[in-house]
This record gives structure tokens, sequence and C-alpha cells, in this order.
């Protein structure tokens, strides 16, 4: 069974600047997908980027980029130049691809980002 | 594109009683996902239906959750003899046949008291 694990439950940043999320994953298949998901406070969940396990290329979405390392089962999800909209929750999610169509998602993380 | 809708967005329910949910998916959408989200955690899928077929359940579907999709369209998730462990957020979500990415819908906070 996959397993998805966010290590910081809480995290800001100071508009404008940097931020990184970490994601890391357990799985034994070769080829599969990596999301990660915004859900705002009582809004609903939208997905920000994802990456196919079999690109080698970094996912770029805006001011989002990832880091993919297959080899270490990380991915890390990087916010350039935050912006108070930016206040969520991010869950990093895994889909094995295939028939299995089920996302298995980490436990979030809160980012809150301050003026 | 009107988005995945959901019905409706809070209930409060005493113990033992019955409710369901309603989810409508993006219209060319062929799956529908159902997932549950409690405090503190990422959502844990429930179910899964490619048109009006429900192809996988969880374990976490106990025998008093059931779901159906007449006719691949909305789906609903009716639960039996609620439980103050049913307390959640119930998220539903749809996808076509041709990208991967799920639209998740607002969402139905059940509450069971």
């Amino acid at each position: 069974a996959q397993t998805v694990t966010q290590s910081q439950p809480e995290m800001s940043v100071q508009e404008a600047e940097t931020v990184t999320l970490s994601c890391t994953y357990d799985t034994s298949e070769n080829n599969y997908y990596l999301f990660w998901y915004k859900q705002p406070p009582s809004r609903q969940m939208i997905l920000v980027i994802r990456q196919e396990a079999y690109k080698q290329q970094n996912a770029t979405e805006n001011r989002f980029s990832v880091n993919f390392q297959k080899a270490a089962k990380s991915f890390s999800l990087k916010i350039s130049d935050s912006q108070l909209g930016d206040t969520a929750m991010y869950f990093c999610a895994f889909w094995s691809g295939g028939s299995n169509y089920k996302l298995t998602f980490g436990k979030g993380t809160l980012l809150t980002v301050n003026p | 594109d009107t988005g995945v809708s959901q019905d409706p967005r809070h209930k409060i329910t005493k113990r033992g009683q019955n409710v369901t949910f309603r989810c409508d998916p993006i219209s060319e959408h062929n799956r529908l996902y159902w997932y549950r989200q409690t405090l503190g955690q990422g959502p844990e899928f429930l179910t899964y239906f490619q048109n009006e077929a429900q192809l996988e359940k969880s374990r976490l579907l106990s025998d008093r959750f059931s779901a159906e999709r007449p006719k691949g369209s909305f789906s609903t998730l009716e639960i039996q003899r609620t439980e103050q462990g049913d307390s959640a957020m119930y998220l539903c979500a749809s996808s076509s046949g041709q990208g991967h990415e799920q639209y998740f819908g607002p969402g139905t906070r059940l509450t069971v008291t």
C-alpha cells in the first residue's frame, strides 16, 4: 500500500518570500503520478500542480514549482513570491496509475502567509 | 462547466438516524469518487464509480454505508444508523477519462450528535 507523509503540520512565511513544503511517499510502483492540492479555509480543494513519475523535468505552474526526486521518493512544493491568498492547507497526493484511480493523501501542511 | 456540486453543505443529525448526501459531477466526467476527511487529516478514499458501475470500495466503507450512481450521472452516499464517529467532511470528486486530475466539490460536513 502506498503512503504519503507530510512532516510539517504548520508553516508560515512572509508575503513575497519563498517557502518549500515537504512530501515523501512510499511505493513499489515505477509509473505513478503526484499532486499538490490546496484547500483554502472553508473552500473546496483545487489542484495546484501535478508530476508524472516518468518525466524527469520538474513541473512548474507560475509561482508554484516542484522538486521531484524519484530515487529519494521526495516531492516538495516551492511557492515563490508568496501571496496572502496562498494561505491554505496543502495536501500532497499520490496516484499509482492503471485501473486504481484513488488518490492517497498526506495529512496536510497548514501554510499561513503573513503580511 | 459549473464544477462539482454537493448537497447539503452541512448536516446535523442525531445518532442512529439515516442521512443521504448528493453529488453532481462535472457533466462530461464519467468517473466519480467519494472521500472522507476528518479534522487534521487528509481525505481518505471511500469508493469510486466509472459511469454507473461501482468499481472499488474501501474497507472504511462499512455495511452502514452505501453509494449509488444511477444512470452514471449524480451520485448519492447514504449512511444508515449514524454514529458519532461518522462526523466528518464528505468530499466528492470527478474526473474524465482523458486526464488524471480529480475536481473536488465543496463537501458535505456531517455532525452526528
